[in-house]
């Protein structure tokens, strides 16, 4: 089966800190995906990577997505209180249209 | 271009009634999924669905869960004799065909307690 782990599971940062979490599993995915979900709402997409190695940036995040496709990260550059929120990573299952999702990171960051 | 719709937001049912919960899907999506969510977790995977068809259920349990999605009208997730401990957040997503398949827009979920 499967599983995409997500580290760390909570993290309380200052308003203007750098923060890096970790998405990592076993198994290889063609392709992953970052959610941002907040509180009452569905995840909302952040980005696709699909390359090993691959690096996207959306303004003060970076995503990469490891060499051997088992493993991405999230970087997010002076992280404000609107990134608050909890980051989703996913992936489609062995290659099918099944995505699972990661156990989550839930960021808070403080004013 | 409306989003994902999911209705109703909230959902209160007592033991042993049936909940429906349902899903429009944004224009032109012809794939639904939809997961469960419980409090300070992830998403579970419960089922896939294209139009008319179920391609993947293995995440929903065996007995009293089931979904379709018509031809018309919205998805539907339908949960017989409720239980409290499926008392969770049940989101619904959608995707288009081609491409863009992987991108999966979701609707902001419907809480259903369990009294």
């Amino acid at each position: 089966t499967q599983l995409l782990e997500q580290s760390p599971q909570f993290l309380s940062i200052q308003e203007g800190e750098n923060l890096t979490v970790y998405c990592n599993s076993s198994s290889v995915f063609s392709s992953l995906q970052w959610y941002r979900q907040e509180p009452g709402e569905g995840p909302v997409l952040l980005v696709t990577v699909v390359t090993g190695g691959e690096v996207k940036k959306l303004k003060r995040l970076t995503f990469q997505f490891g060499d051997a496709r088992k493993d991405s990260s999230l970087h997010i550059t002076a992280a404000q209180p609107g990134d608050t929120g909890l980051y989703l990573c996913a992936g489609p299952h062995s290659g099918t249209y099944k995505y699972i999702f990661g156990t989550g990171t839930r960021l808070k960051v403080l004013a | 271009n409306a989003g994902v719709m999911q209705n109703p937001r909230h959902l209160v049912r007592r033991r042993g009634q049936e909940a429906r919960l349902r899903c429009s899907p944004m224009k032109g999506h012809s794939h639904v999924y939809w997961y469960r969510q419980l409090p300070e977790e992830g998403l579970k995977f419960m089922v896939y669905l294209q139009k008319e068809n179920i391609i993947d259920e293995s995440g929903m349990p065996k007995e009293r869960f089931s979904a379709e999605f018509p031809k018309e009208g919205p998805s539907i997730l339908r949960i017989q004799q409720v239980v409290r401990g499926d008392s969770a957040a049940y989101f619904c997503a959608s995707s288009p065909q081609g491409q863009d398949f992987e991108k999966l827009f979701f609707g902001s979920g419907t809480q259903l307690s369990v009294l």
